[in-house]
């Protein structure tokens, strides 16, 4: 079955800190990769995308991402966390078969200390 | 980008009544969207996908008589709850996908409340 999994419920890092989230998936063929962030009582807004081409992709907000093909891995990075940057995060994939369906995982809070 | 509206924002029923929930996409026309549903501290469930001019297509599990859904043109997509219950309240997202971009723009939510 195609899944996508965060491992960490919840990630803290003191505020200047890099950050990483972490994301991996499980869906054949070359899907596109996302993460979204979202804030309380708000929808999702796009960070970054991975469609094709350079694994590292920068993205809005300082916020980068790594794909890994060999580690089906899509983990969300940052060099220096803010206070700000305090929000729940989803990693998503869409399996690239036609149509958009997307497959969401379970999402990280992330946590930065001041 | 591509902006997406919902409305209402919130909206707060009594039970047995129907609530509709409006998804519209303003600077583009979107030929398929999504409605999800979010419970608390959990993640999207899709619910259904919407196309232009057809039936909807529900996910498993999903009550397509209590759950309607509509597209009637290119820009709005509309969910109707049907005789809301409490276990209906939620936080309901669409989205609205794009072609040329590759993925979906998401509105704001629409937080249910049924008394």
């Amino acid at each position: 079955a195609q899944s996508v999994a965060q491992p960490e419920d919840q990630v803290n890092v003191a505020e200047g800190n890099p950050l990483t989230v972490k994301c991996t998936y499980s869906v054949s063929g070359n899907p596109y990769l996302f993460w979204y962030v979202q804030y309380p009582n708000r929808g999702l807004q796009f960070l970054l995308k991975y469609i094709t081409g350079d694994n590292l992709v920068k993205g809005s907000y300082g916020f980068e991402a790594e794909f890994n093909k060999s580690q089906t891995s899509f983990h969300l990075k940052k060099p220096s966390a803010l206070v700000s940057d305090s929000a729940l995060y989803f990693c998503a994939v869409s399996p690239n078969t036609g149509g958009f369906k997307t497959i969401f995982g379970a999402g990280t809070r992330l946590f930065v200390k001041a | 980008g591509a902006v997406v509206s919902q409305h209402p924002s919130w909206v707060i029923c009594k039970s047995g009544t129907s609530v509709k929930i409006e998804c519209r996409s303003l600077d583009f026309q979107a030929t398929t969207m999504f409605w999800y549903r979010q419970f608390p501290k959990q993640s999207l469930m899709l619910m259904a996908t919407s196309n232009e001019g057809s039936k909807a297509t529900y996910e498993q599990g999903v009550e397509k008589d209590k759950f309607l859904i509509n597209h009637a043109s290119l820009t709005l997509s509309t969910l109707t709850v049907t005789s809301a219950h409490p276990e209906d309240s939620s936080f309901y997202i669409c989205s609205a996908a794009r072609t040329e971009y590759n993925e979906q723009f998401f509105g704001p939510g629409t937080r249910l409340t049924v008394l």
